[in-house]
C-alpha cells in the first residue's frame, strides 16, 4: 500500500525557517518523480514545487521560488521542503505527493499533510 | 499562475448527475489534455479521480467523467449519492513541469 506522511510542520515566527519530510512507503521511491502542494485551511490547493526521480531537476512555483528548495534522499525514501523567510500567507497544510507515471502530469498518491502556522 | 476557475458550489438531489466546470487559459487547460480532477473529502487527503481528461484511476467509480473544450475542462458526476459529497478540484498542467489548481468546488447532495 502506498503510503505518504508529513512531518516537521509547527508553528514558526515570521522570517523563520522549517523543514519538511514526507517519508514514502509502499512503492519503488526513486522510480517516480514528487511534488509538494499547500492548502491554506479552508480555501483552495496551490501547487508548489516539483522534483525528478533523481534529485537532478526541481521546478518551483512564482510565489515560493527563491525561498522554498525541495529535495530528496531516495537511500531514505524521503522527500523534503526548505522553507525560509516565512511569511503569514504560508500559513497552510502541506502535502506532499507522488506524480503519477504516464506523462508524468497529475498526482496519484497524496499525504495526509503537515500544518504550517507562522504567527507573531 | 492564475488559479483555474471552478464555480464554489454545486448541489443536486441523489441519484441526478451534476457538473463541475473549469475554466483556464491557452497556457494550461487549452494547451495539454492533461487535466486531472481530485475529490476531497473533510480531513483527507485529496484523493485522484479522473486524469489526462477523462482515465479513471483504478478502483475510481465510472460514475465519474470527464470532458475537455478548448479551454474549459469539466467534471460530471453521474447517479448522484450522499457518499459524493466532498470538495473538488481540477488540476491543468501549464508546461514547463508547473501546474496550476482550480479554488475548489463544494458538491452538496440534497
Amino acid at each position: 500500500e502506498v503510503q505518504l506522511v508529513e512531518s516537521g510542520g509547527g508553528v514558526v515566527r515570521p522570517g523563520g525557517s522549517l523543514r519538511l519530510s514526507c517519508a514514502a512507503s509502499g512503492f519503488i521511491f526513486d522510480d517516480y518523480d514528487m511534488t509538494w502542494v499547500r492548502q491554506v485551511p479552508g480555501k483552495g490547493l496551490e501547487w508548489l514545487s516539483h522534483i525528478n526521480w533523481n534529485g537532478g531537476g526541481t521546478v518551483y512555483g512564482d510565489s515560493v521560488e527563491g525561498r522554498f528548495t525541495i529535495s530528496r534522499d531516495n537511500a531514505k525514501n524521503s522527500l523534503y521542503l526548505q522553507i525560509h523567510s516565512l511569511r503569514a500567507e504560508d500559513t497552510a497544510l502541506y502535502h506532499c505527493a507522488r506524480v503519477g507515471r504516464e506523462s508524468g502530469s497529475y498526482f496519484d498518491y497524496w499525504g495526509q499533510g503537515t500544518l504550517v502556522s507562522v504567527s507573531s | 499562475q492564475s488559479a483555474l476557475t471552478q464555480p464554489a458550489s454545486v448541489s443536486g438531489s441523489p441519484g441526478q448527475s451534476i457538473t463541475i466546470s473549469c475554466t483556464g487559459t491557452s497556457s494550461d487547460v487549452g494547451a495539454y489534455n492533461y487535466v486531472s480532477w481530485y475529490q476531497q473529502q473533510p480531513g483527507r487527503a485529496p484523493k485522484l479521480i479522473l486524469y489526462h481528461v477523462n482515465k479513471w484511476p483504478s478502483g475510481v467509480s465510472s460514475r465519474f467523467s470527464g470532458s475537455k473544450s478548448g479551454t474549459t475542462a469539466s467534471l460530471t458526476i453521474s447517479g448522484l449519492q450522499a457518499e459524493d459529497e466532498a470538495d473538488y478540484y481540477c488540476c491543468s498542467y501549464s508546461g514547463s513541469t508547473t501546474w496550476v489548481f482550480g479554488g475548489g468546488t463544494k458538491v452538496t447532495v440534497v
